[in-house]
């Protein structure tokens, strides 16, 4: 069980929008910890997608973007194509764990 | 190019021990918080350990706590995780990250660690 929770999957058709949601707790998320998301083509090793709730790195399409709100998070990608089938991953930091903490995870399919 | 190379993954018995290295280049090596996550078969990113730039600050999960080691050498650009009483849900591909404000802004591509009699 994880400490911040995903929907399992998603799915949209190219060109639409999906979000993807992530709920955390008064421990991490809610106490002002930031969320971050990382994607994870398949077969490969995870890459940096949003960092601080809703910022990207260099080379991210602007179609992904994030938000925060008391205890949750999101994820909208939005002109969906078919190289952005992959599995999405939040995290946050927790105070009563002491440390660093992913949600289960969510495969988008781009129907 | 900023770059994270794992070695040193590979298939050994329960209660064994294994050393997995991090190689850095790129970046400035010495000023790098670093993470280590790992990814059992079909499953989900967990944290395993963390160590602050200057090796002072260490912290690990629950379930590796007292059984691994972090640790680094800025000299070499190298960080190390020791593993040691292995057990069959230790199984994953480990990956190290290079942490910035709490996130993972660089990572290797992985080594795996298969426990099995």
């Amino acid at each position: 069980q994880s400490v911040l929770t995903q929907p399992p999957s998603v799915s949209g058709a190219p060109g639409q929008r999906v979000t993807i949601s992530c709920t955390g707790s008064s421990s991490n998320i809610g106490t002002g910890y930031d969320v971050h998301w990382y994607q994870q083509l398949p077969g490969t090793a995870p890459r940096l997608l949003i960092y601080i709730n809703n910022n990207r790195p260099s080379g991210v399409p602007d179609r992904f973007s994030g938000s925060k709100s008391g205890t949750s998070a999101s994820l909208a990608i939005s002109g969906l194509q078919a190289e952005d089938e992959a599995d999405y991953y939040c995290q946050s930091y927790d105070t009563s764990l002491s440390g660093w903490v992913f949600g289960g995870g969510t495969k988008l399919t781009v129907l | 190019e900023v770059q994270l190379v794992e070695s040193g993954g590979g298939l050994v018995q329960p209660g064994e021990s294994l050393r997995l290295s991090c190689a850095a280049s790129g970046f400035t090596f010495s000023s790098s918080s670093m993470n280590w996550v790992r990814q059992a078969p079909g499953k989900g990113l967990e944290w395993v350990s963390y160590i602050s730039g200057s090796g002072n600050n260490i912290y690990y999960a629950d379930s590796v706590k007292g059984r691994f080691t972090i640790s680094r050498d800025n000299a070499r650009n190298s960080l190390y995780l020791q593993m040691d009483s292995l057990r069959a849900e230790d199984t994953a591909i480990y990956y190290c990250a290079s942490v910035h404000n709490y996130y993972m802004d660089v990572w290797g591509r992985g080594t795996t660690v298969t426990v099995s009699s």
